[in-house]
């Protein structure tokens, strides 16, 4: 069974950084690629990052480009966004979503609040 | 590509049918996913190739269209069906983009 179990949301301040986490289990990690996508309270879903399965290759939504980072380990199955210079609008569930174009699956996802 | 669903609010009696409807700023051939959300949980993927149905995913699901209009049908809802509905297409690849979602509610 496909598990994806993030970690590393929590409360900070406008500016601050946090680093997510993504723990797969149940595939082969290192044969997939990877997204990142988020949900702020009450609204849709929004793509924000791509990694290839390698991690050689990254993609990012304009408006976090420059200040969020995806990386991946895929000796520890884990797949990673750091993020810098965090704006109350990047409050939001943040989920991590195995596949390429096609999401299959998706972790429970970790809340990130932005806020003084 | 911007992605339109309506309608924002279904409301259905159970047992009903629903028709849930996906509009692109532009022709995304079959390059199209639905994924169903209930509150509190992650997003789960239900149809992908505009008709193809992911595993383990009823027959009571389906989904049609192509190019820049496309249907997802609900055949008769059950309980565990109330949810919101978002399409995304993956033609452009990337960004990635969503519809607005579409809230099926019990009428």
């Amino acid at each position: 069974e496909v598990q994806l179990v993030e970690s590393g949301g929590g409360l900070v301040q406008p500016g601050g950084s946090l680093r997510l986490s993504c723990e797969a289990s149940g595939f082969i990690f290192s044969s997939y690629e990877m997204n990142w996508v988020r949900q702020a309270p009450g609204k849709g879903l929004q793509w924000i990052s791509y990694i290839s399965s390698s991690g050689y290759t990254v993609h990012y939504e304009d408006s976090v480009k420059g200040r969020f980072t995806i990386s991946r380990d895929n000796a520890k199955n884990s797949l990673y966004l750091q993020m810098n210079g965090l704006r109350a609008e990047d409050t939001a569930i943040y989920y991590c979503a195995r596949g390429e174009r096609i999401l299959y699956d998706w972790g429970q996802g970790t809340l990130v609040t932005v806020s003084s | 590509i911007v992605m339109t669903q309506s309608p924002a609010t279904l409301s259905v009696s159970p047992g009903e049918r629903a028709t849930l409807s996906c509009r692109a700023s532009q022709s995304l051939g079959s390059n199209l996913a639905w994924y169903q959300q209930k509150r509190g949980q992650p997003p789960r993927l239900l149809i992908y190739s505009a008709s193809t149905r992911a595993t383990g995913v009823p027959a009571r699901f389906s989904g049609s269209g192509s190019g820049t209009e496309f249907t997802l049908t609900i055949s008769s809802l059950q309980s565990e069906d109330f949810a919101v509905y978002y399409c995304q297409q993956y033609n452009d690849w990337l960004p990635l983009t969503f519809g607005g979602g579409t809230k099926v509610e019990i009428k």
